[in-house]
């Protein structure tokens, strides 16, 4: 599965939409970006995921770019409650017996 | 459904013990998992399974083991418990090897 690459932490203020990066320049053809995040000491959660067109659904929406070296989650009117740790994972899908890999992830604050 | 369950929340181990984490799953989904989460770090899996009877390693399955005899059962049995297995372990679960779902975990530590 390709590498991907997040920044550390980020902020955003509650109620604007924060924009989470990902970069994954080795990322295959076959490869889909998936999205999941971890509230504090709970499993994590699915959110999202797409091979190479934009996807929305009712929690977020998923920019890739053309290229498909890098995408942006978007949470488009963060509460605190999405206060958490962001994981941007590339795998291939339906993937027969790989795991997702997950990394550090983003950090993401929402302030009041 | 109540989803992906995990048991117990919480326990604390004397190393050398051995004890069994149980996870269930009530979406008939064939693909599980185990993980664990060190402190402040991502999750590394240890065992999974594509349906009953069949499993196979992970990234750090050593100090560990598990068995599948029925799709809704995977438990992870620690048999001599150390202080490296200090740690939050999730279980997880999915159709075909699509999106995951994760128990609510179990956090283990031994002294």
């Amino acid at each position: 599965d390709a590498k991907t690459t997040q920044p550390t932490s980020m902020d955003c203020a509650e109620g604007r939409a924060a924009n989470l990066p990902c970069n994954h320049s080795t990322i295959s053809g076959n490869e889909y970006v998936y999205w999941y995040r971890q509230i504090h000491s709970q499993g994590p959660q699915y959110i999202i995921h797409g091979l190479k067109n934009n996807e929305t659904n009712e929690m977020a929406s998923l920019i890739i770019t053309e290229d498909r070296k890098s995408s942006t989650l978007i949470l488009p009117h963060a509460t605190l409650r999405d206060t958490a740790v962001y994981y941007c994972i590339v795998r291939v899908a339906p993937n027969y017996g790989q795991n997702f890999v997950f990394g550090p992830g983003t950090r993401l604050s929402v302030l009041p | 459904n109540a989803g992906v369950t995990q048991t117990p929340k919480f326990r604390i181990l004397k190393i050398g013990q051995s004890m069994t984490l149980q996870c269930a799953q009530d979406m008939n989904h064939n693909y599980m998992y185990w993980y664990r989460q060190d402190p402040g770090m991502g999750l590394k899996l240890i065992y999974y399974s594509v349906g009953a009877g069949i499993t196979d390693k992970g990234e750090v399955p050593n100090g560990y083991n598990v068995s599948r005899s029925t799709t809704e059962d995977f438990p992870l049995r620690l048999e001599l418990a150390a202080p490296s297995q200090t740690s939050v372990y999730f279980c997880a679960s999915s159709y075909a090897g699509g999106e995951q779902f994760f128990g609510p975990g179990t956090r283990l530590t031994v002294l």
